[in-house]
């Protein structure tokens, strides 16, 4: 069956450094990969998506590509703020459009220090 | 409504008891999802329905768990017998084709 896997975290940077979240996964076909944000006491939220190889997602200044070859989804961003504090979920579909499941990986807690 | 959402926010239960846990999602939109999110995981897929139509229920942990959406508009989880294990965040989502999901808050349980 389909698997996420990403870092565990906590993460913990200072503000203005550069932010990676490892994801890989497993899947039977060709996925559509997405990055959700989850703030304290909030809703999960998409952050960016890709739906097909080479794809590269992009929001808020965070970034990730559809790799394929390595069949990951890394998140990157260039430099954080302590406004990115969250937990971030790497997930994918088989289809990108309504009527199939997400599969989320274990989140990964990011905390950004002043 | 602007968003989805979902009542009650916190809910305790005791050991036994049954709740039922309600979904309020996007007007039109066609798909509904439940997931159970346990603390420090990821959501986990319980059902799904399309319409009215209970398409995909293989996510539920037991039979004591029991999903309904009878006008394809609000959707109500239902937990018979609760027990310490069932304690989690449960989220709804709902999404329309071309759309991604729009999630809810999520109503956290917490069962003694």
């Amino acid at each position: 069956g389909d698997s996420v896997t990403q870092m565990e975290g906590p993460v913990t940077l200072s503000e203005e450094a550069f932010l990676t979240i490892n994801c890989t996964y497993t899947a039977t076909g060709y996925p559509s990969l997405f990055w959700y944000v989850q703030y304290p006491g909030e809703g999960l939220q998409l952050l960016l998506k890709a739906t097909k190889a080479d794809d590269k997602g992009s929001n808020k200044g965070f970034e990730a590509t559809y790799r394929k070859e390595t069949t990951s989804f890394h998140l990157e961003k260039g430099s954080v703020q302590v406004s990115d504090s969250a937990v971030y979920f790497c997930a994918l579909s088989d289809q990108p459009y309504a009527g199939n499941m997400l599969t989320f990986g274990g989140g990964t807690r990011l905390m950004v220090k002043p | 409504g602007a968003g989805v959402s979902q009542s009650p926010r916190y809910k305790v239960a005791k050991r036994g008891q049954d709740v039922a846990l309600r979904c309020d999602p996007i007007s039109g939109h066609v798909s509904l999802f439940w997931y159970q999110q346990a603390l420090g995981q990821g959501p986990e897929f319980l059902t799904y329905f399309q319409n009215e139509a209970q398409l995909d229920k293989s996510g539920l942990p037991s039979d004591r768990f029991f999903a309904e959406r009878p006008e394809g508009s609000v959707s109500t989880l239902k937990i018979q017998r609760t027990q310490q294990e069932d304690s989690a965040v449960y989220l709804c989502a709902s999404s329309t084709a071309g759309d991604g999901y729009t999630f809810g808050s999520g109503t956290r349980l917490t069962v003694v």
